[in-house]
């Protein structure tokens, strides 16, 4: 597609379900980042991929978030057991090597 | 690690009026700096990006940002705003320390403009 696409838009879970963020970034782009956005905290890094490296988790607040990216293309972001505290827009990126990002319409979580 | 930091959170201005918003980071090395905008319900846009050369950059809609290396600092500037730049403002900083590429954003600057 022309731009990055993030699925679903919205998400209404309860706690303690597991979520799925998909992320499918421009073809060609070699470096995919999540971020998490959340009301008066700006954009929170969460994990960047950039080619065939490993990926820099630094920002993945606990064990329960894990990303993957299949075949230097699309992301897959999991929340394991979710909190009321994960609800936010996670954000999706994609760039070229080290070029500027191009964002996502976003995926919003509420969790109950 | 990088940080970056955007010291207004919320600015009120009328239209017309001169705009600077303020970003500073905190390591010193090569940097690429960046400005987002996030209009009301839309998703982010890149205003302006600096990356080497002059470092007065000039961006979409009348904005620019100054690189001043010795201040760590990239602020952003419009002669005079409309009521259309009603959005929120994010300062975004990529350095190369350790071989750590990785972007990372400062917290907004939410910038309204009375009409």
């Amino acid at each position: 597609g022309a731009g990055v696409s993030q699925s679903p838009s919205n998400k209404v879970t309860e706690k303690g379900k597991d979520v799925e963020l998909r992320c499918d970034p421009i073809s060609g782009h070699t470096a995919l980042y999540w971020y998490r956005q959340s009301l008066g905290q700006g954009l929170e890094f969460l994990i960047y991929f950039q080619g065939n490296s490993a990926p820099d988790k630094s920002g993945l607040p606990s064990d329960r978030f894990s990303a993957e990216r299949t075949g230097g293309s699309v992301s897959t972001l999991t929340i394991q057991r979710t909190q009321q505290e994960d609800s936010a827009v996670y954000l999706c990126a994609s760039s070229t090597r080290l070029g500027g990002l191009f964002f996502g319409e976003g995926s919003r979580l509420t969790v109950l | 690690a990088q940080s970056v930091s955007q010291h207004n959170h919320h600015v009120i201005l009328s239209e017309a009026a001169s705009l600077e918003l303020g970003c500073n980071y905190s390591y010193g090395g090569t940097v690429n700096l960046f400005w987002y905008v996030q209009y009301p319900g839309q998703h982010l846009q890149l205003l302006l990006k600096y990356f080497s050369g002059d470092p007065l950059v000039k961006g979409i809609k009348g904005f620019e940002a100054e690189f001043i290396k010795s201040k760590f600092s990239f602020n952003l500037r419009k002669p005079s705003v409309q009521w259309s730049d009603t959005a929120e403002y994010f300062c975004a900083v990529r350095s190369f320390m350790n071989r750590d590429d990785k972007i990372i954003f400062g917290k907004g600057t939410r910038l309204h403009i009375l009409p």
